[in-house]
């Protein structure tokens, strides 16, 4: 079993539509969940971190954090097509300060 | 701002070749980490280092090892380049225990 898994993409929607985005993983005792953006040729770029259980809004950006059913979501609201990218969620688990990245979910906004 | 850099953005070498990569930080960051990052197989982690001179594998250090001679300099290293080691390479740091990854441009590297 992966320990990050993410919904397969690529995931399209038009824009000023929502997008959702959502991960798993297996670490039960994972405390701290990170949502990264990357551009094709480009480095992740941080753009959401989220360490409690519920909602963490930020902009057009919300995390959605459910520990007992080991689930992190990404929602994008008002969608724009310079969202289209990678995003990457990230898991800190137990094991010393690693963080486990996932496959990605590729997003396409369609004008 | 938080500020990452790598030495190269793009490489070519030739197989056999020593390669180094170096990235530095000035974040006073105790972690940093080299990963790389190929089509359809996501961030795979080589090395990280916690503190100076101290390294830990990652989960595919075979080929690659490190250095960590200063706090905000660590380097990749590729002993004998192969051309199954053409990927991009991206360098990350963070406090400890906060797991915030700041990453680096990236370099391209092609062995050929």
């Amino acid at each position: 079993q992966k320990e990050v898994e993410q919904n397969s993409g690529p995931l399209s929607v038009p824009e000023g539509a929502i997008a959702s985005l959502n991960c798993t993983y297996s670490d039960r005792g994972s405390q701290s969940f990170f949502w990264y953006r990357q551009y094709s040729g480009k480095s992740p770029e941080l753009i959401m971190f989220i360490y409690s259980n519920g909602d963490k809004e930020d902009g057009r950006f919300t995390a959605q954090l459910n520990k007992a059913s080991q689930y992190v979501s990404l929602l994008i609201r008002d969608s724009q097509p310079s969202d289209s990218a990678t995003y990457l969620c990230a898991v800190k688990g137990t094991s010393y300060d690693k963080v486990i990245f996932g496959p990605g979910t590729s997003l396409s906004v369609i004008p | 701002d938080v500020k990452v850099t790598q030495s190269s953005r793009y490489l070519v070498k030739r197989t056999g070749e020593k390669v180094f990569l170096e990235c530095v930080q000035d974040m006073d960051h105790e972690n940093m980490f080299w990963y790389r990052q190929d089509p359809g197989l996501g961030l795979r982690l080589i090395y990280f280092s916690y503190d100076v001179k101290m390294k830990e594998k990652g989960d595919i250090p075979e080929g690659y090892s490190v250095s960590r001679e200063k706090k905000e300099r660590f380097s990749l290293i590729l002993e004998s380049a192969s051309t199954n080691q053409t990927s991009m390479y991206l360098c990350a740091s963070s406090f400890p225990s906060l797991g915030t990854q700041y990453f680096g441009p990236g370099t391209r590297l092609l062995v050929l």
